[in-house]
């Protein structure tokens, strides 16, 4: 069974960038789509965009247009997600997530990274 | 872009049955997958396709989706299962998921 291992929780300044990593052991994630989510404190769940590493394509959402990049590894089965020209509207925990049984819905979440934006 | 709407809370005594509806237009010509997700911990899909339950999910849980709204519907409510509820279709006119706001159920 495939899990996702997400880096540590990281403190950013207004203005910098922010690369999480999100790695799967048990398995390789290069025929799935890895999705990043964000969570706000206290809020909902807000899809950011995807990457399927076998072909090297994303998709990004619209409101993160311009200032998210995903990247992906196959080698070491690892994704990236970097947020830049953050804002303290950036403090939230990241998640990556798979779908194994279909491109649909998530069954395979990372734990979350923190990231919190402070001066 | 479809929008998701959930009442933000509902509450049942342990033993009891809770339903967490999920709005949406015509939501019933939709697949439906809901989350569980409790305080500090990353999400948890526990009903797939409008109904279908993953291994290691307790047949408590159980799913349905009809004209305008979705329904989880949770027998036996246990303290356990106090979490925020989140509902997600794929919207196909953008070719993304949309998550509903979440309901937090709270077991008295």
């Amino acid at each position: 069974q495939v899990q996702l291992v997400q880096s540590g929780a990281e403190v950013k300044k207004p203005g910098s960038s922010v690369k999480v990593s999100c790695k799967a052991s048990g398995g390789t994630f290069s025929s799935y789509a890895v999705t990043w989510v964000r969570q706000a404190p206290g809020q909902g769940l807000e899809w950011m965009g995807r990457i399927i590493p076998i072909f090297g394509s994303a998709n990004y959402a619209q409101k993160f247009q311009g200032r998210v990049t995903f990247t992906a590894d196959e080698f070491t089965s690892t994704a990236f997600m970097e947020l830049s020209s953050l804002r303290s509207e950036g403090t939230a925990v990241y998640y990556c997530a798979i779908g194994t049984r279909s491109l649909y819905y998530f069954d395979i979440w990372g734990q979350g990274t923190l990231v919190t934006v402070t001066s | 872009s479809y929008v998701l709407t959930q009442p933000p809370s509902v509450s049942v005594a342990p033993g009891q049955t809770a339903r967490i509806a999920c709005g949406g237009n015509n939501i019933g010509s939709e697949s439906v997958h809901w989350y569980q997700q409790k305080p500090g911990q990353a999400p948890v899909l526990v009903i797939s396709y409008d109904s279908d339950r993953p291994s290691g999910i307790p047949e408590r849980f159980s799913g349905s989706n009809s004209g305008n709204a979705a329904t989880l519907t949770i027998n036996r409510v246990e303290a356990g299962d106090e979490a925020d509820y989140y509902c997600q279709v794929w919207d196909t006119s953008s070719d993304h998921p949309v998550f509903g706001g979440g309901t937090k159920l709270t077991v008295l």
